[in-house]
Parts: structure tokens; C-alpha cells; sequence
């Protein structure tokens, strides 16, 4: 069974600041790993995935992540918050022993102070 | 690019009535999940389905839920009975044997 521990149900930082959004996954098999954000009263947009390729993933509006297997992680960074990451993000696992349905993390709110 | 598509992107309804909840998945793929998401929570799995039948379901997914792909393009989400609990966004996702591509979601509001 695959699941996900997010670190941190909010986080603030300054616009301008590095933005690090905590994630840790657990999977017998070898996962593949998202990072959806969620703005109010909106659906799931896709930031990035990992699919096994490249470790260091990156995706829209400046955000990336690097999928490190030793330490069983997929955080999720950028160098500089802008006001409008402010957000819900996700973090994701799929695996196929699972039947490849997605389970989710509990979430972070980021919030941007100017 | 091909997308998942779902209808309505708003359903209000009164408690104890019917509601069918639709999907458009893209148009090869033969994976179909439904997932929930209560307000200000994280999105849960309800079911999986493959092959015109279920192949997993959570705990959530009780005798009230039901799936159907009734026309080979359609899959729809049926709640029989609807509770104040159910009141959610409701996200479909779809694949081809990878990870799912979800939905925009319905939000379901019960009264």
C-alpha cells in the first residue's frame, strides 16, 4: 500500500522567500509522485510528476522537485514565492500495486506575506 | 491535449434525493476512479473501476454509491440517497494503466 505524509499543514513565507513544501511517501514498489495545487473553490491543477526518469522534476510557475529514494521524499520548492502561489498544495503517490488510484496527502496551505 | 471532462461543474440538491454525477474520461483510456474531496480536506479514493466492473473500493464507497460506464464514453457516479455529508467536490479521473489524469470536479452541495 502506497501513502503520503505531508510536513506541516501551513506554511508562510515572505514574496520573494524560497517556498519548501515537505513530502514523504511510503510505497513497496517503485511510485510515481505529484504535486497538485488547489486554489479555492477550484479543481486540482497539476504542478509536476515524477515517472521515473529524471530525480530533479520541474514544473509550471517556477516550482520543482527532487524525488530522492534514500530518504523517501518529493519535496517541493522555489526559489521565490510570488503573492499568487498562495494556495493548497498536494502531494500525491500512484503506484501499480495499487491499482494506480492516487492517494493524497493531507495538504499545505502556503501563504505569502508582502 | 486530450482532458477528462465532467458535468455539472455545480449540483445543488435536497437531502434525500438522487443525483448522478457524470465523466467524460479521454477517449483510450480504460481506467476510471471517482474521488472526493470534503471541503477544506484532502481528496480520498472511492472507487476504481476496469472493465465494466469495480476493481477496488474504499470504505467510503457504501451501498448508497454506485458506478456506471452506461455508453462506453460516459462514466457516472449515482448516489441513491443523498446526506448532508455528501456535500463535496467529487473528482473523476481517468487513465490508460498509468496514473490517473483528474477531472475539473463536480461540487455537490446538499441542502
Amino acid at each position: 500500500a502506497q501513502s503520503v505524509t505531508q510536513l506541516g499543514s501551513h506554511v508562510s513565507v515572505s514574496e520573494g522567500a524560497l517556498v519548501l513544501l515537505r513530502c514523504n511517501y511510503s510505497s513497496s514498489v517503485p511510485p510515481y509522485l505529484f504535486w497538485y495545487v488547489q486554489y479555492p473553490n477550484q479543481g486540482l491543477q497539476l504542478l509536476l510528476k515524477y515517472t521515473s526518469a529524471a530525480t530533479l522534476v520541474k514544473g509550471i510557475n517556477g516550482f520543482e522537485a527532487e524525488f530522492k529514494k534514500s530518504e523517501t521524499s518529493f519535496h517541493l520548492t522555489k526559489p521565490s514565492a510570488h503573492m499568487s502561489d498562495a494556495a493548497e498544495y498536494f502531494c500525491a503517490v500512484s503506484a501499480n500495486t495499487g491499482g494506480f488510484k492516487t492517494i493524497f496527502g493531507a495538504g499545505t496551505r502556503l501563504f505569502v506575506k508582502a | 491535449e486530450p482532458e477528462v471532462t465532467q458535468t455539472p461543474s455545480h449540483q445543488v440538491t435536497q437531502m434525500g434525493q438522487e443525483v448522478i454525477l457524470r465523466c467524460v474520461p479521454i477517449s483510450n483510456h480504460l481506467y476510471f476512479y471517482w474521488y472526493r474531496q470534503i471541503l477544506g480536506q484532502k481528496v480520498e479514493f472511492l472507487v476504481s473501476f476496469y472493465n465494466n466492473e469495480i476493481s477496488e473500493k474504499s470504505e467510503i464507497f457504501d451501498d448508497q454509491f454506485s458506478v456506471e460506464r452506461p455508453d462506453g464514453s460516459n462514466f457516472t457516479l449515482k448516489i441513491r440517497s443523498t446526506k448532508l455529508e455528501d456535500s463535496a467536490m467529487y473528482f473523476c479521473a481517468s487513465s490508460a494503466g498509468g496514473p490517473g489524469f483528474f477531472g475539473p470536479g463536480t461540487r455537490l452541495t446538499v441542502l
